[in-house]
């Protein structure tokens, strides 16, 4: 079955402390993201990975970093979260030669 | 600036009716254009895929049309059901593999009532 798990689905954090969030992928898919999608608003890029220790910037890494050691797993890291990450995260795969893009359901963050 | 419009922000219809969902675009280059239907709390779910420059898919009760002249798309949906009721984004995507980017709109919000 083919699927992205993103873990945790709800996190609510203080200002000032780390998050992480994770997300997997079953499909031995070379691209991952990371997306924030926020009210009234398009789904934003943060990061894109194309392969393990392959990232780049997306159009909002400012406050993010991430994490790809293994080709099935991408991390999202907050380093002293800002309320204003208060967001919902998506994480999405895709394989190259299918043209195919899966999302994950979602990582509800709270930062107060 | 916004290069993904959709149109209407949000749409009521009575189960069993018909509705049409738009796009305006101003990305290039358009190599393809994605319609996502996101459940509440939910992640986004691809419904069709088109490419070509005037290009039409059909999905069971979704239909798509695509006119990249017009950089615009429509997204039908025949004899809504309840279950339809959903956030229906449109994506397009600057290049055909994932190196490209893709540009999101801000979605229609479709209710389908009783």
């Amino acid at each position: 079955d083919m699927k992205v798990t993103q873990m945790p689905r709800y996190l609510i954090k203080r200002m000032g402390e780390n998050v992480l969030l994770e997300c997997g992928q079953d499909m031995s898919h070379e691209t991952m993201y990371w997306y924030r999608q926020d009210p009234g608003l398009g789904l934003q890029l943060i990061y894109i990975s194309y392969d393990v220790d392959s990232n780049s910037e997306g159009d909002i890494p400012k406050g993010y970093r991430v994490s790809r050691k293994k080709r099935e797993h991408f991390s999202l890291i907050l380093d002293s979260a800002k309320t204003n990450q208060t967001s919902v995260y998506f994480c999405a795969s895709s394989s190259r030669a299918k043209n195919t893009l899966y999302f994950g359901a979602g990582t509800r963050l709270s930062v107060l | 600036k916004t290069q993904v419009e959709q149109s209407p922000q949000s749409l009521v219809v009575r189960q069993g009716e018909n509705c049409v969902l738009q796009c305006n675009y101003s990305v290039t280059p358009d190599n393809h254009l994605r319609w996502f239907k996101q459940d509440t709390g939910k992640g986004l779910v691809s419904l069709t895929v088109l490419v070509d420059q005037k290009d039409k898919t059909s999905n069971g009760r979704y239909s798509a049309t695509l006119d990249k002249d017009a950089k615009h798309s429509t997204l039908h949906i025949t004899a809504t059901l309840l279950d339809d009721t959903a956030t229906y984004i449109c994506v397009v995507g600057d290049r055909g593999s994932a190196l490209g980017r893709l540009h999101f709109g801000a979605g229609t919000q479709l209710i389908v009532i009783p």
